[in-house]
Formats: structure tokens, C-alpha cells, sequence
């Protein structure tokens, strides 16, 4: 079967740093895809990781393992605007075809 | 930004009535997708297209049925609308499936009444 777990809700300080962790359970695990949403907005691509290792852009970084089945997105220097749902999505492959299974997303809210 | 449009926006309709939510494209991406996101299940996969007349079906397609005649638009249908299909349904296009990111359209917000 396939399961993504992500926490659900998640509170920072502007300036600091969060990490939202992400778990997977997938047969045909072909990528991971970190999206962004604000309330009442489209979600907007992040970042994407298929091999091992830390992916970097600007403020925001994302981590694969896949040997454990987990994935975190780092946000840096966080800003008010930084506040959103943070939507885990693992690309799988079993089937014929690579389809999209998103987790319900982590819900961030970045406090003065 | 990706140019996808979403028509209409928003919508109010009764139990029962058939409902067509149009998805616009204009990069020409082969592969579309319609979407639906619930609180506390995230997005969902109704059906996509991975080409002109070739669709299947997602992992939530009951109730729903699409078409895609042209390569920039594909319609979404409920056929006798109910109130579990009160949602947001996004639209999203990509350029092939491995490590292409997809694009999602702004959204139309369904309320089945």
C-alpha cells in the first residue's frame, strides 16, 4: 500500500529554522516532491529529490533518505510570508505509471 | 507562472445536477490531472490525461468522468452531483512523469447543496 505522514500542524518563530519531516510507505518509489501552499492559493513546487542526500535552494532545503522511508524540508531565516501548508508528495512508479500520492500537508504558522 | 485557468471559480449547485469544470492549458503540456483536496486528505487523484482522447482513472474517480479533445483543455464532469463531491478541485498539468514538477491551477471551490 501507500502512506505519507506528515505533522499537521507546526508553529516557528520568524528568523528561525523548522524542519517538517515527512514518512513514506510505497511499493514503487520513484521521487519525492515538496510543495508549498497558502490558504486559498494553488500549491507551488519547492523542491525535488530522488538520490540520497540534501537539496539546496536559497532559505529552503530538502532531505531524502530512502533506505528509512523519509524525507524533511528545512526552512531558514523564516519570514512571516513563510506561512503555509507544506505538502510532502511521493512519486510512484508501480502500475505502469508515475502517479503523484500527497500526504495532507503541515500547516505552519510563523509568529512574530 | 504556468498558464492554467480554471473556469468558473466557484460554484453553488444542488444534489443531483451534472457540473463540467473546465481546465485550460496554454504551454502544451502532454499531461493533465484533476484534483480534489479535502481537509485532512490532501490532494487526491480523480483521473488524468497523458494525451488528446487518453485519460484514466485516478484513485478517486467514482462519479466523475473527463474528456480531453484538444491538447489545452480538459473538462471534468459529475454526472448527478452529491454532497460528498462538495470540495476544491485543482487542475495540474506536467511535461512528462519522472522528475517533472506539476503545475496546478488557482482552484474552483464545488459546494453541492
Amino acid at each position: 500500500g501507500q502512506n505519507i505522514d506528515q505533522p499537521t500542524e507546526m508553529t516557528a518563530t520568524e528568523g528561525a529554522i523548522v524542519q517538517i519531516n515527512c514518512t513514506y510507505q510505497t511499493s514503487g518509489f520513484n521521487g519525492l516532491f515538496w510543495y508549498q501552499q497558502h490558504a486559498g492559493e494553488a500549491p507551488t513546487f519547492l523542491s525535488y529529490n530522488v538520490l540520497d542526500g540534501l537539496e539546496e535552494k536559497g532559505r529552503f532545503s530538502s532531505f531524502l533518505s530512502r533506505s528509512k522511508g523519509y524525507s524533511y524540508l528545512l526552512l531558514k531565516e523564516l519570514q512571516m510570508k513563510d506561512s503555509a501548508s507544506y505538502l510532502c508528495a511521493v512519486r510512484d512508479g508501480s502500475g505502469g505509471y508515475n502517479k503523484l500520492i500527497f500526504g495532507a500537508g503541515t500547516r505552519l504558522a510563523v509568529h512574530p | 507562472d504556468a498558464g492554467i485557468t480554471q473556469s468558473p471559480r466557484h460554484k453553488v449547485t444542488e444534489t443531483g445536477t451534472p457540473v463540467t469544470l473546465r481546465c485550460h492549458q496554454t504551454e502544451n503540456h502532454r499531461y493533465m490531472y484533476w484534483y480534489r483536496q479535502d481537509p485532512g486528505h490532501g490532494l487526491r487523484l480523480i483521473h488524468y490525461s497523458y494525451g488528446v482522447k487518453d485519460t484514466d482513472k485516478g484513485e478517486v474517480s467514482d462519479g466523475y468522468s473527463v474528456s480531453r479533445s484538444k491538447t489545452e483543455d480538459f473538462l471534468l464532469t459529475l454526472e448527478s452531483a452529491t454532497s460528498s463531491q462538495t470540495s476544491v478541485y485543482f487542475c495540474a498539468i506536467s511535461e512528462g512523469t519522472g522528475g517533472y514538477e506539476q503545475y496546478f491551477g488557482p482552484g474552483t471551490r464545488l459546494t453541492v447543496t
